[in-house]
């Protein structure tokens, strides 16, 4: 069973450009996280989804960010319009129903230039 | 804010124990307290959680004291594999729709040879 996969590893991006991140959760697992990590800072909530739905969205920025998790494929953490400061590492994780441990990914690091 | 307390950092010698300290005075009656390290530039890692009894993985124990207001994570012969970040954090283990996880700083664990 591979573990959470993320990709990709490292993005740059230039001001005012796109950043998609992917995520594929583990094998059965339905509960999918994205945390945001500045440097030398400790990890911060971004969002929440299942299959399909967002649960909670309260560390998610209101503007320019966005997640899905759509019934097939990867959950993507989209950041329109990037700027210097979205430069971070972006780390994914997933939990299998009525499970509560956090399995996560080696995280896509965005440099904004 | 993150609902524990652990020092900033802590040295051990290379096959000794590590015993990593966390207060969380404020736990409610129904949080566990679950314990993840990061290892540099790396995905965080699930240990080990517990409730109220002691609890022991092949990663780790976890001591747990009988008013659950602190807790210590011990790594029984500590190898230089071992140097991370060290998060101890209180949740609602079945926790509905909240399932967030709240970091604090950790403690940098350097073990050395």
């Amino acid at each position: 069973n591979a573990g959470v996969m993320q990709n990709p590893r490292h993005l740059v991006r230039r001001r005012g450009q796109e950043a998609r991140l992917r995520c594929s959760p583990m094998k059965g697992h339905s509960h999918v996280y994205w945390y945001r990590q500045l440097p030398e800072e400790g990890l911060k909530f971004m969002v929440y989804l299942q299959k399909e739905n967002i649960i909670d969205e309260s560390g998610m920025p209101k503007e320019r960010f966005s997640a899905e998790f759509p019934k097939e494929g990867p959950s993507i953490l989209r950041i329109q319009q990037v700027v210097r400061g979205d430069s971070a590492a972006y780390f994914c994780a997933s939990s299998p129903p009525g499970r509560s441990e956090a399995f996560f990914g080696q995280g896509t690091r965005l440099t904004v230039v | 804010d993150a609902k524990t307390t652990q020092p900033t950092s802590m040295d051990c010698a290379e096959g000794r124990a590590a015993n990593l300290p966390c207060n969380h005075s404020t736990i409610s009656g129904n949080e566990y307290v679950y314990w993840y390290r990061q290892i540099h530039s790396q995905g965080p890692q699930y240990i080990i959680h517990g409730l109220k009894n002691n609890e022991t993985n092949e990663m780790a124990s976890l001591i747990i004291t009988e008013d659950r207001k602190s807790s210590t994570l011990i790594l029984p012969h500590a190898t230089l594999r071992d140097t991370a970040v060290y998060y101890c954090i209180v949740r609602l283990r079945n926790a509905g729709n909240n399932r967030k996880l709240i970091w604090g700083l950790g403690t940098s664990l350097a073990v050395n040879p």
